[in-house]
């Protein structure tokens, strides 16, 4: 199996734009997902196949890969979008890793 | 509309099983993986099994923490799926969520291993 590394918090004022990593040897291999998380709520997807939107999910969100190294992109942050935030990949039996999800924090 | 409903939590002795069902609606059933995915108090989401669909042979994948005591099974007619958990552990305490390849999610129901 491998591992997905994310900073456990981010923080940012309202209005700027947080960025949040995701690291790991495979993902330069496989297609990977973004989830965000509030408190008592199922997880949500916001991006797949490393970069893609689903139906709903604001432009603001955006996702981006260079190498081992995911990157969700959330620009002018509202404090709705205080939550946690999961990566997630697949190796090719469909098993899948989550990183350690990180808590973005809007002061 | 796509829905997710699991339901069959509650609380359990250790070393004692459960199965959850999850039904779902609003697509293609036997068209897509299935995926069951928990999450501890307090902690993040760990991946428990999926299983394939009927053209892979209903296949099934399953994390190191829960193989060979859980067991992901599906009825295309039906819609729905099962995990079948057994020699439950406290560890096992958790919020089990079903999962339509990450694009849905149920609501999640609470599994609480405990004397």
């Amino acid at each position: 199996s491998y591992e997905l590394t994310q900073p456990p918090s981010v923080s940012v004022s309202p209005g700027q734009t947080a960025r949040i990593t995701c690291s790991g040897d495979a993902l330069s291999k496989q297609y990977s997902s973004w989830y965000q998380q509030k408190p008592g709520q199922a997880p949500l997807l916001l991006i797949y196949k490393d970069t893609e939107r689903p139906a709903g999910i604001p432009e603001r969100i955006s996702g981006s890969t260079s190498g081992t190294t995911l990157t969700l992109t959330i620009s002018g942050v509202q404090a709705e979008d205080e939550a946690d935030y999961y990566c997630q990949s697949a190796d090719r039996n469909s098993i899948w890793v989550f990183g350690g999800g990180t808590k973005l924090t809007v002061l | 509309e796509v829905q997710l409903v699991e339901s069959g939590g509650g609380v359990v002795q250790p070393g004692r099983s459960l199965r959850l069902s999850c039904t779902t609606s609003g697509f293609p059933f036997d068209e897509y993986f299935m995926t069951w995915v928990r999450q501890a108090p307090g902690k993040g989401l760990e991946w428990v099994g999926v299983i394939k669909t009927k053209a892979e042979g209903e296949a099934t994948e399953y994390a190191a923490s829960v193989k060979g005591r859980f067991t992901i099974s599906r009825d295309d007619s039906k819609s729905v799926v099962w995990l079948q958990m057994d020699s439950l552990k406290t560890d096992d305490t958790a919020i089990y969520y079903c999962s339509l390849s990450g694009a849905g999610w149920g609501q999640g129901t609470l599994v609480t291993v405990s004397t």
